[in-house]
């Protein structure tokens, strides 16, 4: 079953936090993805990943990183987190067309 | 450089009519061009793919959409709407990366 995870679905962080989510796919998919989505609004690339240790930034790098040691699990983490990242994060991963996780709501107070 | 239009931000059908949601695209060359759903508070969800070929490509649940390279579109299609069909829907071409549209918010009328 292709299947894209992320972790944890629901987040509160206090600004100046350190925040990590968590995506796994179980497709060997060699790239991966993370956007925000703001209500209303598309998907803004962040990060790209093209295989382990290999990643590019997106359109809206600023503020996260990511890292990805194994080919099926790809972090996003925010470093002191900020209310303006308050926002739902989605990974995703793709040969072609991409497969999307369920999303992580996350909120910065 | 890639980008991908949907020119209607929203889209009001009764149930039961047709429906056609606009998508248009600037790529130079042949592009991959899918249409993704996206459900309340759901990931979005593939509905369905054009790989160069059958310029009508049929998805899910009744969708249909067809590529037209004279005129730069990937227009989504169905027959008849029905309530659960209300979502967003995001309209997107693959060129090294995925490129997505802003979506268009399907509203269906009793």
């Amino acid at each position: 079953d292709m299947k894209v995870t992320q972790m944890p679905r629901y987040l509160i962080k206090r600004m100046g936090e350190n925040v990590l989510l968590e995506c796994g796919q179980d497709m060997s998919h060699e790239t991966m993805y993370w956007y925000r989505q703001d209500p209303g609004l598309g998907l803004q690339l962040i990060y790209i990943s093209y295989d382990v240790d290999s990643n590019s930034e997106g359109d809206i790098p600023k503020g996260y990183r990511v890292s990805r040691k194994k080919r099926e699990h790809f972090s996003l983490i925010l470093d002191s987190a900020k209310t303006n990242q308050t926002s739902v994060y989605f990974c995703a991963s793709s040969r072609v067309e991409q497969y999307f996780g369920p999303g992580t709501r996350l909120t910065v107070l | 450089a890639q980008s991908v239009t949907q020119p209607d931000a929203r889209v009001t059908v009764s149930e039961g009519a047709s429906l056609q949601l606009r998508c248009k695209y600037s790529y130079f060359g042949t592009p991959y061009l899918f249409w993704y759903v996206q459900y309340p508070r759901q990931g979005l969800q593939l509905l369905l793919k054009y790989y160069p070929g059958d310029p009508v490509v049929q998805g899910v649940n009744g969708f249909e959409a067809e590529f037209s390279k004279s005129n730069s579109s990937f227009h989504l299609r169905k027959a008849s709407v029905h309530w659960s069909d209300w979502a967003v829907y995001f309209c997107a071409v693959s060129y090294n990366r995925i490129f997505f549209g802003d979506g268009t918010q399907l509203v269906v009328k009793p």
